[in-house]
């Protein structure tokens, strides 16, 4: 199993540019998280799914879509990338409860 | 509001026990979690406390008080490869964890 995967690594955008982190997780959870970490700080969620068909807002959602695809996938999609959005971005899912989850490799992304 | 509160850094010696102390304000409360991460990695699941007591877990014990809204992450026998920045959390009705700073752990030989 490859538990919580995430595509791209790595990625630069100039401001203004569009993209979309893809996550997939392989251990049949209901419910996925976008979190966002600053350096020298905690994670900050984005959004999550709770489970198939629905998503909520977080704590800081502002320049953020998702999509929760099927069970597997959810994906999130930055419209107009800005230089605030610099950041790591972690992915992870959960059985049930929020309280035990499991992370993705995360995505570093760079606003220029 | 939900707010958490942990020491932002630690140092102790390898070998040694320390205490990682986690304050939190939150409403809903339904438990606390803790978490690992190593610098440049994701965070990792160490343990979680729904009720009032120690759980151990190895060479890593929590604790939590409710009355006090108070828990810790006790490591035991520290070992290099334990320096990490550790993260309490805490759960809330509304089916999110909310996290804290982080407590970066420097462990000296």
């Amino acid at each position: 199993n490859a538990g919580v995967t995430q595509t791209p690594k790595f990625q630069v955008l100039k401001t203004g540019q569009s993209m979309t982190l893809q996550c997939a997780q392989d251990m049949n959870h209901n419910s996925m998280y976008w979190y966002r970490q600053d350096p020298g700080m905690g994670l900050r969620l984005i959004y999550y799914s709770a489970s198939e068909g629905t998503t909520d807002k977080g704590e800081v959602p502002n320049g953020y879509n998702v999509s929760r695809l099927n069970k597997r996938e959810f994906s999130l999609r930055l419209e107009s990338a800005a230089p605030s959005q610099t950041s790591v971005y972690f992915c992870a899912s959960s059985e049930g409860s929020p309280d035990t989850q499991y992370f993705g490799p995360g995505t570093r992304l760079t606003v220029l | 509001g939900q707010s958490l509160e942990q020491p932002s850094e630690v140092t102790a010696v390898e070998g040694a026990i320390v205490q990682i102390n986690c304050t939190y304000q939150t409403s809903g409360f339904y438990g606390l979690s803790w978490y690992q991460q190593h610098d440049g990695g994701a965070p990792t699941f160490l343990s979680y406390n729904a009720l009032d007591g120690l759980e151990e877990t190895g060479r890593f014990s929590s604790f939590l008080s409710r009355s006090d809204s108070y828990g810790y992450l006790l490591l035991q026998e520290l070992q290099m490869k334990d320096s990490a920045s550790y993260f309490c959390a805490v759960g809330n009705s509304n089916y999110q964890l909310i996290w804290g700073a982080g407590t970066k752990l420097i462990i000296k030989p």
